[in-house]
């Protein structure tokens, strides 16, 4: 079965870096579109980042645009999200999603969802 | 882009159906959505993708319960038979060239 796994949430100041990882299983991770969507406390779902199945071309929300890269690893099966320059705005629980569609080129729609793993921005 | 509206709570009671709307920005009405489901304190879960003409395509393990329909520039989902289980947050969601875009969510409460 699908198994997203995120890692690398924590409590960090505003300014700093954090990359976030997610460890994918029980699908061929190559064909597949990947996202970043997160979730403030207490709030609705952003969608964040998609990263096409081949990695030739990324798409990101403004608000995250210029800070934020999602990258993937076909090797290791894991999807990251490096998050430059974060402040409080950023702090969310960050949610791997896989893409539906075999070899999508935009995104649309999810189909299986990982736990999450949280940021928390704070001095 | 589009915009999603959902109606920020709903009610229903245990056994009964009940019909949740998403409706879609002036100029947005032939777009296709998917419903997703967050359960209290879970990640959320892929319930169904509202296609065009109105067909759906289900997650995986997804009951029966759980249907999908639209009118014009509404987008609904329907759960029949209402179980405690079903209490949780409920969120359209829809894409554009290189955007995803996410309705505010329902909160659907059981009595």
């Amino acid at each position: 079965q699908v198994q997203l796994v995120e890692s690398g949430g924590g409590v960090v100041q505003p300014g700093v870096s954090l990359r976030l990882s997610c460890a994918a299983s029980g699908f061929t991770f190559s064909r597949y579109g990947l996202h970043w969507v997160r979730q403030a406390p207490g709030k609705g779902l952003e969608w964040v980042a998609f990263i096409r199945y081949d990695g030739s071309k990324n798409f990101y929300a403004d608000s995250v645009k210029g800070r934020f890269t999602i990258s993937r690893d076909d090797y290791r099966n894991t999807l990251y999200l490096q998050m430059n320059s974060l402040s409080a705005e950023d702090t969310a629980l960050y949610y791997c999603v896989k893409e539906s569609g075999v070899g999508e080129v935009f995104p649309t729609v999810f189909d299986f969802w990982g736990q999450g793993t949280l940021v928390t921005v704070s001095s | 882009q589009p915009v999603l509206t959902q109606s920020p709570s709903a009610s229903a009671s245990l056994g009964a159906s009940v019909k949740l709307t998403c409706t879609l920005s002036s100029g947005h009405s032939r777009y296709a959505i998917a419903w997703h489901q967050q359960q209290p304190q879970k990640g959320p879960r892929f319930l169904l993708k509202l296609n065009r003409d109105g067909s759906h395509n289900k997650g995986d393990g997804i009951p029966d319960r759980f249907s999908g329909s639209r009118s014009g520039d509404e987008r609904y989902l329907t759960i029949s038979s209402l179980q405690f289980e079903d209490e949780a947050d409920y969120y359209c969601q829809t894409w554009d060239t290189g955007v995803v875009v996410f309705g505010g969510g329902t909160k659907l409460t059981v009595l």
